[in-house]
């Protein structure tokens, strides 16, 4: 079964770091880019950020820039994203999905994981 | 960044009526790199339509897309009980962006 499964998320401090990992299964894990979705409380879906499949193409939402960094594991089939100088306007539930098809990032997201939910509040 | 902008905000149907989601671009959006997806509460949300009018795999053919530069459209041909959700557009042809959701709920 194709699958994604997030972890790491939690409640941190206004200024502090946190590491989500996402553990894909089912599927050559090194032939999709990936990406990270957020969707705060009862709000719509912002993307955050995307990675080729190689790692070489690396792209950030301006909202994010600076602050959170996307990077990957093809032999442990693992996604991760480093979040710094966290805010409140950080919280939300963080998804990560996978590309339709192709290495390079530049197409919908057809398998999403459960998601990981992200809280920042003193 | 490519702005999208969905409209109605909330579409009030009964189960069996047809339902038509709008999603317009601020520009035009490359090689109709345009997917449409379906969130219910407390899930992930799922690919229903990508490439504009391609339907995902596994997903009924009640669900069609249509459109193309800055004017998409999502329809639902007859709605099931399980259709009433939120659906978001989303553009993927440069720094992905979504449009804000359209709730299709129970009239």
């Amino acid at each position: 079964e194709v699958q994604l499964v997030e972890s790491g998320g939690g409640l941190v401090k206004p200024g502090g770091s946190l590491r989500l990992s996402c553990a894909a299964s089912g599927f050559t894990f090194s032939s999709y880019s990936m990406n990270w979705v957020r969707q705060a409380p009862g709000k719509g879906l912002e993307w955050v950020s995307s990675i080729s499949s190689s790692s070489s193409y690396i792209y950030y939402a301006d909202s994010v820039k600076g602050r959170f960094t996307i990077s990957r594991d093809n032999a442990k089939n693992s996604l991760y994203l480093q979040m710094n100088s966290l805010r409140a306007e950080d919280t939300a539930v963080y998804y990560c999905a996978r590309d339709r098809s192709g290495s390079y990032p530049d197409d919908a997201f057809d398998i999403w994981g459960q998601g990981t939910m992200v809280t920042v509040s003193s | 960044e490519i702005v999208l902008t969905q409209s109605p905000g909330t579409l009030s149907l009964s189960p069996g009526e047809r339902a038509t989601l709008s999603c317009r671009a601020s520009q035009s959006v490359s090689s109709s790199y345009l997917a449409w997806y379906q969130q219910k509460p407390g899930q992930a949300p799922r690919l229903l339509i990508y490439g504009a009018s391609s339907r995902a795999t596994g997903i009924p053919d009640r669900f069609s897309g249509s459109g193309s530069g800055t004017d998409f459209t999502l329809t639902i041909s007859r709605l099931e009980p399980e259709d009433f959700a939120v659906y978001y557009c989303q553009q993927y042809g440069s720094s992905p962006t979504f449009g804000q959701g359209t709730k299709v709920e129970i009239k």
